[in-house]
């Protein structure tokens, strides 16, 4: 099975930078993913990475290290607008789908 | 316009009673999922489909059925509804990507139901 770990909830401070982690159990792995959604909408994609390293795009940067299992979401210069919650996925199931973790609420406060 | 929705937005209904919702999408894309979001359980998958005749079970697919109508149309029921049933459901499509490009979901608005 699969199964994903990150914190429940993160709180920062407005031009601060936050990372949150995720570290995963999968039994085949194809890939991290973040999405972000504010309360009420829907999930929107913000990073994908296959590959060790990082992926960095405008203020928001994502780190994987497969040896470890695990990855991180940066995200920097912190606006209010980034109040809302991450979650990162694994794809599984040879790449077809994403299994998702249960999320972490970011708060970004003034 | 939208790329990906679902009707309805909210719904409330019975324990027994049988209800669909609907998605469909502009992307054209092939793929496309049902999940159900509970509070601090993240996104489950129900169902998914990656053509019109291709219908797969998810994690937690009991209690629900699902039918491609056509590439742009997938739709979720629930048979008997029940309580527990009550959640934010979210359709999705994806084209796929690839190893290398990975998979990008677009999701819809989502429907809240409300089973009492």
């Amino acid at each position: 099975g699969q199964s994903l770990e990150q914190p429940s909830e993160v709180t920062a401070v407005e031009g601060a930078i936050v990372q949150i982690n995720c570290t995963y159990q999968t039994s085949g792995f194809y890939g991290l993913s973040w999405y972000q959604q504010h309360d009420g909408g829907a999930p929107t994609f913000l990073s994908y990475n296959a590959l060790d390293g990082l992926e960095e795009t405008g203020r928001f940067s994502s780190f994987l290290s497969r040896s470890d299992s695990y990855g991180y979401l940066l995200l920097q210069e912190l606006q209010m607008k980034d109040s809302a919650s991450y979650f990162c996925a694994v794809g599984t199931g040879g790449g077809n789908k994403l299994t998702f973790g249960t999320g972490t609420q970011l708060k970004v406060e003034l | 316009d939208a790329d990906v929705t679902q009707t309805p937005r909210n719904r409330i209904t019975k324990t027994g009673k049988r209800i669909m919702l609907e998605c469909s999408q502009t992307k054209g894309h092939d793929r496309m999922y049902w999940y159900r979001q509970d509070p601090g359980l993240g996104l489950r998958l129900i169902y998914y489909s990656f053509d019109v005749k291709d219908i797969n079970k998810g994690e937690i697919s009991d209690g629900y059925s699902v039918s491609r109508q056509a590439q742009a149309k997938f739709s979720l029921s629930l048979e008997s509804a029940i309580p527990n049933q009550t959640a934010l459901y979210f359709c999705a499509t994806s084209d796929g990507g690839g190893l290398a490009g990975g998979e990008t979901q677009y999701f819809g608005p989502g429907t809240r139901l409300l089973v009492l």
